[in-house]
Protein backbone atom coordinates (compact mmCIF):
# COMPACT_ATOMS: atom_id res chain seq x y z
CA UNK A 1 0.00 0.00 0.00
CA UNK A 2 1.49 3.10 -0.87
CA UNK A 3 1.73 5.36 2.00
CA UNK A 4 3.26 9.42 2.39
CA UNK A 5 3.22 11.10 5.26
CA UNK A 6 4.10 14.72 5.04
CA UNK A 7 5.40 16.82 8.35
CA UNK A 8 7.09 20.14 9.35
CA UNK A 9 4.32 22.46 8.66
CA UNK A 10 3.61 25.24 11.25
CA UNK A 11 3.64 28.81 11.85
CA UNK A 12 6.29 30.89 10.38
CA UNK A 13 7.09 34.76 10.65
CA UNK A 14 7.46 36.24 7.29
CA UNK A 15 10.69 35.79 5.79
CA UNK A 16 11.63 32.94 7.78
CA UNK A 17 11.94 29.67 6.50
CA UNK A 18 10.64 25.79 6.79
CA UNK A 19 11.74 22.38 6.20
CA UNK A 20 8.66 20.09 5.05
CA UNK A 21 9.45 16.13 5.20
CA UNK A 22 7.62 13.83 2.54
CA UNK A 23 8.20 9.81 3.85
CA UNK A 24 7.09 7.52 1.33
CA UNK A 25 6.10 4.04 1.14
CA UNK A 26 4.79 1.22 -0.72
CA UNK A 27 6.50 2.19 -4.11
CA UNK A 28 9.95 2.20 -5.97
CA UNK A 29 10.45 5.21 -4.43
CA UNK A 30 14.08 5.73 -5.37
CA UNK A 31 12.37 5.84 -9.66
CA UNK A 32 9.84 8.10 -8.71
CA UNK A 33 9.84 11.89 -9.19
CA UNK A 34 8.35 13.91 -6.23
CA UNK A 35 5.75 16.55 -6.72
CA UNK A 36 5.32 18.94 -4.16
CA UNK A 37 1.50 20.54 -5.14
CA UNK A 38 0.14 23.30 -2.59
CA UNK A 39 -4.06 24.88 -1.63
CA UNK A 40 -4.06 27.63 0.02
CA UNK A 41 -7.49 27.94 2.17
CA UNK A 42 -10.45 28.20 0.00
CA UNK A 43 -8.45 28.43 -3.47
CA UNK A 44 -7.08 25.95 -6.54
CA UNK A 45 -4.50 23.37 -6.44
CA UNK A 46 -1.24 24.91 -7.21
CA UNK A 47 1.99 23.12 -8.62
CA UNK A 48 4.86 24.15 -6.49
CA UNK A 49 7.80 21.82 -8.00
CA UNK A 50 9.37 18.49 -8.25
CA UNK A 51 12.69 16.71 -8.35
CA UNK A 52 13.57 13.88 -10.87
CA UNK A 53 14.56 10.54 -10.03
CA UNK A 54 18.64 9.38 -10.04
CA UNK A 55 18.03 7.76 -13.74
CA UNK A 56 16.78 12.00 -14.33
CA UNK A 57 19.66 13.06 -12.35
CA UNK A 58 17.91 14.45 -9.99
CA UNK A 59 16.77 17.33 -12.16
CA UNK A 60 14.81 19.87 -10.59
CA UNK A 61 11.58 22.05 -11.45
CA UNK A 62 9.77 25.12 -10.09
CA UNK A 63 7.02 27.45 -10.61
CA UNK A 64 7.73 30.83 -11.23
CA UNK A 65 6.54 31.86 -8.14
CA UNK A 66 8.65 29.81 -5.76
CA UNK A 67 11.99 29.53 -7.74
CA UNK A 68 14.79 31.10 -5.86
CA UNK A 69 12.99 31.26 -2.54
CA UNK A 70 11.76 27.04 -2.41
CA UNK A 71 14.46 23.66 -2.72
CA UNK A 72 13.14 20.57 -3.35
CA UNK A 73 15.83 17.66 -2.43
CA UNK A 74 15.71 13.89 -1.61
CA UNK A 75 16.89 11.25 0.63
CA UNK A 76 16.53 7.72 -1.33
CA UNK A 77 17.85 5.94 1.40
CA UNK A 78 15.43 7.28 3.71
CA UNK A 79 12.65 7.02 1.22
CA UNK A 80 12.49 10.89 2.70
CA UNK A 81 11.59 14.41 -0.29
CA UNK A 82 12.20 17.36 1.15
CA UNK A 83 11.02 21.05 0.40
CA UNK A 84 13.12 23.57 1.67
CA UNK A 85 10.93 27.03 1.86
CA UNK A 86 12.89 30.24 2.80
CA UNK A 87 11.97 34.23 2.60
CA UNK A 88 8.24 33.08 3.27
CA UNK A 89 5.83 34.87 2.34
CA UNK A 90 1.88 35.32 3.22
CA UNK A 91 0.69 34.16 0.37
CA UNK A 92 2.38 30.73 0.71
CA UNK A 93 0.32 30.29 3.65
CA UNK A 94 -1.25 26.64 2.41
CA UNK A 95 -1.67 22.83 3.03
CA UNK A 96 1.70 21.47 1.18
CA UNK A 97 1.26 18.04 -0.47
CA UNK A 98 3.92 15.40 -1.65
CA UNK A 99 2.93 12.88 -4.99
CA UNK A 100 4.44 11.02 -6.28
CA UNK A 101 5.11 9.84 -10.32
CA UNK A 102 6.75 7.59 -12.64
CA UNK A 103 8.80 4.32 -12.22
CA UNK A 104 6.25 1.99 -11.51
CA UNK A 105 3.47 4.02 -10.53
CA UNK A 106 0.45 4.74 -12.86
CA UNK A 107 1.20 7.16 -15.40
CA UNK A 108 0.28 10.34 -13.67
CA UNK A 109 0.86 12.85 -11.16
CA UNK A 110 -1.53 12.77 -8.49
CA UNK A 111 -2.37 8.98 -8.47
CA UNK A 112 -1.29 9.03 -4.66
CA UNK A 113 -1.42 11.77 -2.06
CA UNK A 114 -0.29 12.44 1.23
CA UNK A 115 -2.66 13.86 4.08
CA UNK A 116 -1.18 17.60 3.47
CA UNK A 117 0.64 19.45 5.92
CA UNK A 118 -0.34 23.25 6.59
CA UNK A 119 2.00 26.00 6.38
CA UNK A 120 0.98 29.15 8.11
CA UNK A 121 2.86 32.22 7.56
CA UNK A 122 2.27 35.48 9.75
CA UNK A 123 3.62 37.80 11.74
CA UNK B 1 1.88 31.13 -18.43
CA UNK B 2 -1.60 29.97 -19.89
CA UNK B 3 -3.24 28.31 -16.87
CA UNK B 4 -5.76 25.91 -18.38
CA UNK B 5 -9.59 27.53 -17.47
CA UNK B 6 -12.31 25.84 -16.22
CA UNK B 7 -16.11 27.41 -15.11
CA UNK B 8 -15.92 28.72 -11.57
CA UNK B 9 -19.46 26.36 -11.00
CA UNK B 10 -21.45 23.65 -12.52
CA UNK B 11 -24.63 22.03 -10.95
CA UNK B 12 -26.84 19.91 -11.83
CA UNK B 13 -30.05 17.70 -10.40
CA UNK B 14 -29.51 13.98 -9.75
CA UNK B 15 -29.63 11.63 -12.70
CA UNK B 16 -28.35 14.55 -15.07
CA UNK B 17 -25.35 14.53 -17.30
CA UNK B 18 -22.82 16.97 -16.61
CA UNK B 19 -19.95 18.67 -18.58
CA UNK B 20 -16.50 20.47 -17.42
CA UNK B 21 -14.64 22.15 -19.78
CA UNK B 22 -11.11 22.87 -19.41
CA UNK B 23 -9.40 25.40 -21.65
CA UNK B 24 -5.67 25.59 -22.04
CA UNK B 25 -3.36 26.34 -24.60
CA UNK B 26 -0.90 25.01 -26.82
CA UNK B 27 1.62 24.59 -24.47
CA UNK B 28 -0.12 22.15 -21.78
CA UNK B 29 -3.37 20.85 -23.06
CA UNK B 30 -2.22 20.81 -26.54
CA UNK B 31 0.55 18.98 -26.68
CA UNK B 32 0.17 16.85 -23.60
CA UNK B 33 -2.24 14.36 -21.99
CA UNK B 34 -4.86 15.74 -19.78
CA UNK B 35 -5.65 14.55 -16.11
CA UNK B 36 -8.67 14.98 -13.67
CA UNK B 37 -8.81 15.77 -10.23
CA UNK B 38 -11.79 15.16 -7.64
CA UNK B 39 -11.11 17.01 -4.37
CA UNK B 40 -14.48 16.57 -1.60
CA UNK B 41 -14.84 18.97 0.97
CA UNK B 42 -11.81 18.89 3.29
CA UNK B 43 -10.04 15.74 1.96
CA UNK B 44 -7.17 15.39 -0.62
CA UNK B 45 -7.82 15.46 -4.26
CA UNK B 46 -7.90 12.03 -6.07
CA UNK B 47 -6.73 11.47 -8.98
CA UNK B 48 -10.46 10.75 -11.27
CA UNK B 49 -9.30 10.77 -15.15
CA UNK B 50 -5.52 10.13 -16.76
CA UNK B 51 -4.33 10.33 -20.03
CA UNK B 52 -7.10 12.29 -21.06
CA UNK B 53 -9.72 9.34 -20.96
CA UNK B 54 -8.44 6.74 -18.53
CA UNK B 55 -10.04 5.82 -15.08
CA UNK B 56 -7.91 4.33 -12.43
CA UNK B 57 -9.30 1.41 -10.75
CA UNK B 58 -12.35 2.08 -8.06
CA UNK B 59 -13.36 5.52 -10.54
CA UNK B 60 -17.27 4.82 -11.65
CA UNK B 61 -17.63 4.57 -15.48
CA UNK B 62 -20.19 7.74 -15.29
CA UNK B 63 -16.82 9.44 -15.05
CA UNK B 64 -15.73 10.30 -18.75
CA UNK B 65 -12.84 12.17 -19.93
CA UNK B 66 -12.19 13.95 -23.81
CA UNK B 67 -9.82 16.20 -25.51
CA UNK B 68 -9.75 18.03 -28.60
CA UNK B 69 -7.23 20.48 -29.34
CA UNK B 70 -6.25 22.77 -26.68
CA UNK B 71 -9.49 21.72 -24.80
CA UNK B 72 -10.35 18.95 -22.51
CA UNK B 73 -13.90 18.08 -20.83
CA UNK B 74 -15.12 16.32 -17.55
CA UNK B 75 -18.14 14.30 -17.96
CA UNK B 76 -20.35 13.16 -15.35
CA UNK B 77 -23.18 11.11 -16.24
CA UNK B 78 -26.14 9.96 -13.69
CA UNK B 79 -24.71 12.81 -11.47
CA UNK B 80 -25.32 11.86 -7.90
CA UNK B 81 -25.04 13.47 -4.66
CA UNK B 82 -22.03 12.22 -3.63
CA UNK B 83 -20.58 13.90 -6.80
CA UNK B 84 -20.54 17.51 -4.94
CA UNK B 85 -16.56 18.31 -5.13
CA UNK B 86 -14.06 20.89 -6.79
CA UNK B 87 -12.45 19.51 -10.11
CA UNK B 88 -9.48 20.16 -11.67
CA UNK B 89 -8.32 19.93 -15.14
CA UNK B 90 -4.30 19.72 -15.60
CA UNK B 91 -1.51 18.74 -17.68
CA UNK B 92 2.32 19.43 -18.29
CA UNK B 93 3.49 22.89 -19.81
CA UNK B 94 6.12 21.80 -21.82
CA UNK B 95 7.23 25.55 -22.53
CA UNK B 96 7.44 26.05 -18.84
CA UNK B 97 8.65 22.79 -17.96
CA UNK B 98 5.80 22.78 -14.72
CA UNK B 99 2.61 21.35 -14.50
CA UNK B 100 -0.70 23.55 -14.81
CA UNK B 101 -3.74 23.07 -12.92
CA UNK B 102 -7.25 24.27 -13.97
CA UNK B 103 -8.68 26.98 -12.32
CA UNK B 104 -11.24 24.54 -10.88
CA UNK B 105 -14.89 24.20 -11.28
CA UNK B 106 -16.99 23.68 -7.69
CA UNK B 107 -19.67 21.23 -8.47
CA UNK B 108 -23.33 21.33 -6.76
CA UNK B 109 -26.17 18.65 -7.17
CA UNK B 110 -29.26 20.44 -6.80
Amino acid sequence: EVQLVESGGGLVQPGGSLKLSCAASGFTFSGSHMHWVRQASGKGLEWVGRIGSKADDYALAYDASVKGRFTISRDDSKNTAYLQMNTLRTEDTAVYYCTPWGGTLPPAVGYYWGQGTLVTVSS
Amino acid sequence: QSVPTQPPSASGTPGQRLTISCSGSSANIGSRVVHWYQQLPGTAPKLLIYNNNQRPSGVPDRFSGSKSGTSASLAISGLQSEDEADYYCAAWDGSLNGYDFGTGTKVTVL
